[in-house]
């Protein structure tokens, strides 16, 4: 069975402090694939990121970054210099090859205080 | 920028009565989903169409929602009768055959059922 965890269930940080949410899965699958998303509060589901089984590579995008470990199925998201425009709630998911399936985690909600 | 378009965004209703949410996918995707997100949780998949067809259902209680997507277009989901324990968000979202790993969400219909 597919699983994702994400253990922290909200976070505060004052605004330009770095701050990582944690994202740790469970799957069977060899080929799989991860995902970040963000949900502010109007409630939409805005995509960041996905990651395939095979690229372990790590990724940053501007002020983002992302941690992918298969050795400790982990797959952690950064935030560099935080604002309070990141302050939402961030979900990790998992779909198993032939995207049928997502499954996400119960998310970690970001406050971010000026 | 093409949007996934949900309605109503909010709906309250009593138990026992029945209740419809419509999405209109991104125009030529051909992969549409719908999932309810529960306060505090991770949305949860009830159902995918490729096209006008299901190709999961398994977490849909079948015995009082029901989905469909005749022309393989917009989308109905219905739940009749409503519980108290549906109370949540319904989210559509809508992918490329092409692009199906990047799933952009729609608004949601927040439903409260008294």
């Amino acid at each position: 069975a597919q699983k994702v965890t994400q253990a922290q269930t909200e976070i505060s940080v004052v605004e330009k402090e770095d701050v990582t949410l944690d994202c740790v899965y469970e799957t069977r699958d060899t080929t799989y694939y991860l995902f970040w998303y963000k949900q502010p509060p109007s409630g939409e589901l805005v995509f960041l990121i996905r990651r395939n089984s095979f690229d372990e590579q790590n990724e940053i995008s501007g002020r983002y970054s992302w941690n992918f470990q298969k050795s400790t199925s982990s797959f952690n998201f950064t935030i560099t210099a935080s604002q309070v425009v990141d302050s939402a709630v961030y979900f990790c998911a998992l779909s198993e090859a032939g995207f049928n399936k997502f499954y996400f985690g119960s998310g970690t909600k970001l406050n971010v205080k000026p | 920028e093409a949007e996934v378009a949900q309605s109503p965004r909010y709906k309250i209703t009593e138990k026992s009565q029945a209740v419809a949410f419509w999405c209109d996918p991104i125009s030529g995707h051909a992969t549409l989903y719908w999932y309810r997100q529960i306060l505090g949780q991770g949305p949860e998949l009830l159902v995918q169409f490729q096209d006008e067809s299901v190709v999961d259902d398994s977490q849909l209680p079948k015995d009082r929602f029901s989905a469909e997507r005749l022309k393989g277009v917009d989308s109905t989901l219905k739940i009749q009768p409503a519980e108290l324990g549906d109370s949540a968000m319904y989210l559509c979202a809508s992918s490329s055959l092409l692009r199906r790993e990047t799933q952009y969400f729609g608004p949601g219909t927040r439903l409260l059922v008294l």
